[in-house]
């Protein structure tokens, strides 16, 4: 039991699908957060989410839209994806939005554009 | 902006030896946390130990141990006696004021036997 759920585990789409990533956490956590992990980069932090308010939003291309329905749950729709994006998506929550306790983070989604 | 180095892509040791992973980073900032996450083949980031800047002891944890030297900006992880499940990808991570995690590029580590 990790705590932070994410489905689905890999996921392969055409550059003109539409798909969602899920993220669940039953940890009682207030903040949220989508990281895009790359071969050789650091992880980038893509969108934080604190108390279902987005508090920060990296610069991310808006064929990238996140949605936090609740504080448990957490969403990544896709549209139109580049083949650049194919990539490990992270979700993560922590106590609070400092994150001072460290994060929890999912397994992942492996996401390939095809 | 606060950064991360790890300059060491790739580590290797002997089972039951010890090995230590170095970071460096860069902050302006007085408070913050620093990280060691472990991400084994199964993908999920592990969290292996925290430092709070304001505390001068290093933190502990079982076999993993971390040297933070604050004034040279230095949080080295320390694995004694090594086991095969120790082999991971290692990432040294920063939180301060701001809403997020910075990690580093990480260290890829091999235990042999």
């Amino acid at each position: 039991e990790t705590g932070v759920t994410q489905t689905p585990r890999h996921l392969v789409m055409g550059m003109t699908n539409k798909k969602s990533l899920k993220c669940e956490q039953h940890l009682g956590h207030n903040a949220m957060y989508w990281y895009k992990q790359s071969a050789k980069k650091p992880l980038e932090l893509m969108f934080v989410y604190s108390l279902e308010e987005r508090v920060e939003n990296n610069s991310v291309p808006s064929r990238f839209s996140p949605e936090c329905p609740n504080s448990s749950h957490l969403f990544l729709h896709l549209h139109t994806l580049q083949p650049e994006d194919s990539a490990l998506y992270l979700c993560a929550s922590s106590q609070d939005s400092l994150g001072w306790r460290g994060y929890t983070f999912g397994s992942g989604t492996r996401l390939t554009v095809v | 902006a606060q950064t991360v180095t790890q300059s060491q892509p790739e580590m290797s040791v002997q089972e039951a030896e010890t090995v230590t992973l170095s970071c460096t980073y860069d902050t302006s900032e007085s408070d913050y946390y620093l990280f060691w996450y472990k991400q084994p083949p199964s993908r999920q980031m592990i969290l292996v130990i925290r430092q709070e800047a304001y505390k001068q002891q290093n933190a502990t944890e079982n076999r993993f141990s971390v040297n933070f030297q604050k004034a040279a900006k230095s949080f080295s992880l320390k694995i004694s006696d090594s086991q095969l499940g120790d082999a991971a990808m290692y990432f040294c991570a920063y939180t301060g004021t701001a809403s997020k995690l910075t990690f580093g590029t990480g260290t890829r580590l091999q235990v042999t036997l």
